[in-house]
């Protein structure tokens, strides 16, 4: 199967900064990224949907100021968490996924990050 | 979106012994989906569902796509210490820009 892999993994950072996170698909092009988070013991929700090229589409209650995603190649999608709180520590997840390729019915999991705002 | 109705919420089995799980959703999804998370990992995908009335299997790991499309079981056989970990079932509509519904997870602790 295809890897996608994130980074950092894990990211303490002070409130008020803002924290950049990278999703990468590393053999294959993503023509769409997912973001969803995952606070502890419960499921992930999605965040944001993006094409390649394209404004990302944010799921209902996610603030698209605050969750800035840039999606500027087939192989690497940014969050960037700005003016980060502690209510904004949580595990963020990526995933990709190729509609034109081999993959194109698979989505693809990044191994997360865990991001903690003191 | 819509968030599916998973259960058990965890369990708690020794190992060899048979383990299902199961989701259910108001509505339809094209694509049920079952993903196994370790934690402080991304989920792994197990099995991919992509027919109404499918069964699929996958080792000891069994699922199917319901007849109505709108649930999934997934059955884990002989279950071993490894298997431990957070279990979610996922919906995905094809008109929905493929992005995936999670049910709220199955945790499953494995005694040797």
């Amino acid at each position: 199967g295809a890897v996608v892999s994130q980074h950092p993994s894990r990211v303490i950072c002070k409130s008020g900064t803002s924290v950049k996170i990278e999703c990468r698909s590393l053999d294959f092009q993503a023509t769409t990224m997912f973001w969803y988070r995952q606070f502890p013991k419960q499921s992930l929700m999605l965040m944001a949907t993006s094409n390649e090229g394209s404004k990302a589409t944010y799921e209902q209650g996610v603030e698209k100021d605050k969750f800035l995603i840039n999606h500027a190649s087939l192989t690497l999608s940014t969050l960037t968490v700005t003016s980060a709180h502690p209510e904004d520590s949580s595990f963020y997840i990526c995933s990709a996924r190729d509609l034109r390729g081999a993959y194109y019915n698979e989505q693809f999991f990044g191994p997360g990050t865990r991001l903690t705002v003191l | 979106g819509q968030q599916l109705n998973q259960s058990p919420q965890s369990m708690f089995i020794q190992e060899g012994e048979d383990v299902s799980m199961n989701c259910t959703s108001s509505s339809i999804f094209n694509t049920w989906l079952w993903y196994k998370q370790d934690p402080g990992e991304g989920p792994v995908l197990l099995i991919a569902l992509y027919k109404a009335g499918e069964l699929t299997s996958n080792g000891r790991l069994t699922a199917q796509f319901g007849i109505t499309r709108k649930d999934s079981f997934l059955n884990i056989s002989a279950s071993i210490p490894s298997d431990v970990g957070i279990y979610f079932c996922a919906g995905q509509r094809d008109d929905s820009g493929y992005a995936l519904n999670f049910g709220k997870g199955t945790s499953l602790l494995v005694t040797p």
